[in-house]
C-alpha cells in the first residue's frame, strides 16, 4: 500500500542552523512528490515539488529537497532557517492510479530556538 | 496570483445544528478537494471532485456530511447535524487537472469549525 512516513514528530531548530526534515515513501512506481508548509491556523502552501528530472528540486523560500530512489527518500533542507520558518511541514506523494490524489504524511512541527 | 477561496474562515456551532462551508476554486482548476485536518496530523480526504462529477467520497461521513459542486466551479461542505468529533480545520484544494504537470494541489486558507 502507499504510504509516507515523517519519522519526526518535532524538530528543534537553533535560528541560523541548517535543516534537514525526513521523507520517506512506500509507492510501486515512479512518485511525484510534493513538500507543503503550513502555519499556525492556515493552509497548506507548496513548497516544492518533484516529478522527474534532476533529483535536486529548489523551491520557494530557500528550501531545497533531494529524491533518492534507492533509499524511497525526499528530504527537506534548508541551509540556514530564520524564525519565520516555524511552521509544520507535509510531505505528499502523488498516486498517479488513484486518481491523482496525494498520500499525506503525519507531519514535522519545526521549532525555532532564538 | 489566484487562490483558493474559503469562507467562512471560522464557525462556531452548537452539537445538532447544521453548517455549510464555501469554497471557490483557482479559475480553470478542474479538480477540487475536500480535506478534514485534526490539529497536529495531516488532512484526511472527505471528497474529490473532478468538474462537477464526484470523483471520490469513500471516505465522507454521508449520514451526516455532503458536498456538491453543481456546475463544476465552486462548491459546498455540509454538516448536518454537527457533532463535537466534527471539530477540526475544513480545507479546500483545486488542481489544474489530473495529469502530470498538473498534479499540485492549492490550498485555500481553511474553515476552522468548533461544534460546542
Amino acid at each position: 500500500a502507499q504510504s509516507v512516513t515523517q519519522p519526526d514528530i518535532h524538530i528543534t531548530v537553533s535560528e541560523g542552523a541548517s535543516l534537514e526534515l525526513r521523507c520517506n515513501y512506500s509507492y510501486g512506481a515512479t512518485p511525484y512528490l510534493f513538500w507543503y508548509v503550513q502555519s499556525p491556523g492556515q493552509g497548506l502552501q507548496l513548497l516544492l515539488k518533484y516529478f522527474s528530472g534532476d533529483t535536486l528540486v529548489q523551491g520557494i523560500k530557500g528550501f531545497e529537497a533531494e529524491f533518492k530512489r534507492s533509499q524511497s527518500s525526499f528530504n527537506l533542507r534548508k541551509p540556514s532557517v530564520h524564525w519565520s520558518d516555524a511552521a509544520e511541514y507535509f510531505c505528499a506523494v502523488g498516486a498517479i492510479d488513484s486518481n491523482y490524489q496525494l498520500i499525506w504524511g503525519a507531519g514535522t512541527k519545526l521549532i525555532i530556538k532564538p | 496570483e489566484a487562490e483558493v477561496a474559503q469562507s467562512p474562515r471560522y464557525k462556531i456551532t452548537e452539537k445538532s445544528q447544521a453548517v455549510a462551508f464555501w469554497c471557490d476554486p483557482i479559475s480553470g482548476h478542474a479538480t477540487l478537494y475536500w480535506y478534514r485536518q485534526i490539529l497536529g496530523q495531516g488532512p484526511e480526504l472527505l471528497v474529490q471532485f473532478q468538474d462537477e462529477s464526484v470523483v471520490d467520497d469513500s471516505q465522507l461521513p454521508k449520514d451526516r456530511f455532503s458536498a456538491e459542486r453543481l456546475k463544476g466551479v465552486d462548491s459546498t461542505l455540509k454538516i448536518q447535524p454537527a457533532e463535537l468529533g466534527d471539530s477540526a480545520m475544513y480545507l479546500c484544494a483545486s488542481q489544474r487537472s489530473g495529469t502530470a504537470g498538473g498534479y499540485e494541489q492549492y490550498f485555500g486558507p481553511g474553515t476552522r469549525l468548533t461544534v460546542t
